[in-house]
């Protein structure tokens, strides 16, 4: 079954300290790989997206992500978190053909410590 | 400005009363969807479309409706609203893209729904 898990519900880190959220997903052949931004009380924006090529993929916000097929993974990375990046995040994955659902993971919510 | 427009924002309603929630989308985008989202459960989609008179069920369809007469226009009904379907709304659209597959999704502020 198509599946994708975060498996740290909340994390807290301090103002400056590095971010690294964790995706994992369940789903056949290589799909899109998306991460997404909710910031408090806004709709979701596009953070980084993987379609194909080079597997470490730069975002915005300081952004980056990388792709690791052997660990059906897509983990998120941040050097130094500033205090405005506390939003929950999202992992997406999705669609391999033109009729496939995209499928989000259960998110991460991300506090920061000034 | 490129946006996805949602209205209303927030509405608190009956048991039974229909009730419908529009999106609109100014991207000339084919791919439109709608979303649920609920604490430790993310965003599980509702209804999608691939393009005018096209929808197609997504993981939690029952209790809802969609049309899709326009493209820039998808709007949500609930027939007869449930106190299980109080819940976030999102509304999104994107692209297909060259390959015919929903590329990046922009999403609308959501509609935060109350069902007494």
């Amino acid at each position: 079954a198509q599946s994708v898990t975060q498996p740290d519900i909340h994390i807290t880190v301090s103002e400056g300290a590095s971010l690294e959220l964790r995706c994992n997903y369940s789903y056949g052949a290589t799909p899109y790989l998306f991460w997404y931004v909710q910031s408090p009380g806004q709709g979701l924006q596009l953070l980084l997206k993987y379609f194909s090529g080079d597997t470490l993929v730069q975002g915005i916000k300081g952004f980056e992500a990388e792709f690791k097929r052997s660990q059906s993974s897509f983990n998120l990375r941040k050097p130094s978190v500033h205090w405005s990046d506390a939003a929950e995040y999202f992992c997406a994955v999705g669609p391999k053909t033109s009729y496939d659902k995209v499928i989000f993971g259960p998110g991460t919510s991300l506090s920061v410590i000034p | 400005e490129a946006q996805v427009t949602q209205n209303p924002r927030y509405l608190i309603t009956v048991t039974g009363k229909k009730l419908t929630v529009t999106c609109s989308q100014n991207m000339n985008h084919e791919y439109m969807s709608w979303y649920r989202q609920d604490p430790g459960l993310g965003l599980r989609q509702i209804y999608y479309s691939m393009n005018v008179e096209v929808t197609d069920k997504g993981d939690v369809p029952e209790g809802y409706k969609v049309s899709r007469k326009e493209k820039r226009n998808f709007p949500l009904i609930l027939e007869s609203p449930s106190p299980n379907q109080t819940s976030l709304y999102f509304c999104a659209s994107s692209s297909l893209g060259t390959s015919g597959r929903s590329d990046t999704q922009y999403f609308g502020p959501g509609t935060r729904l109350t069902v007494l």
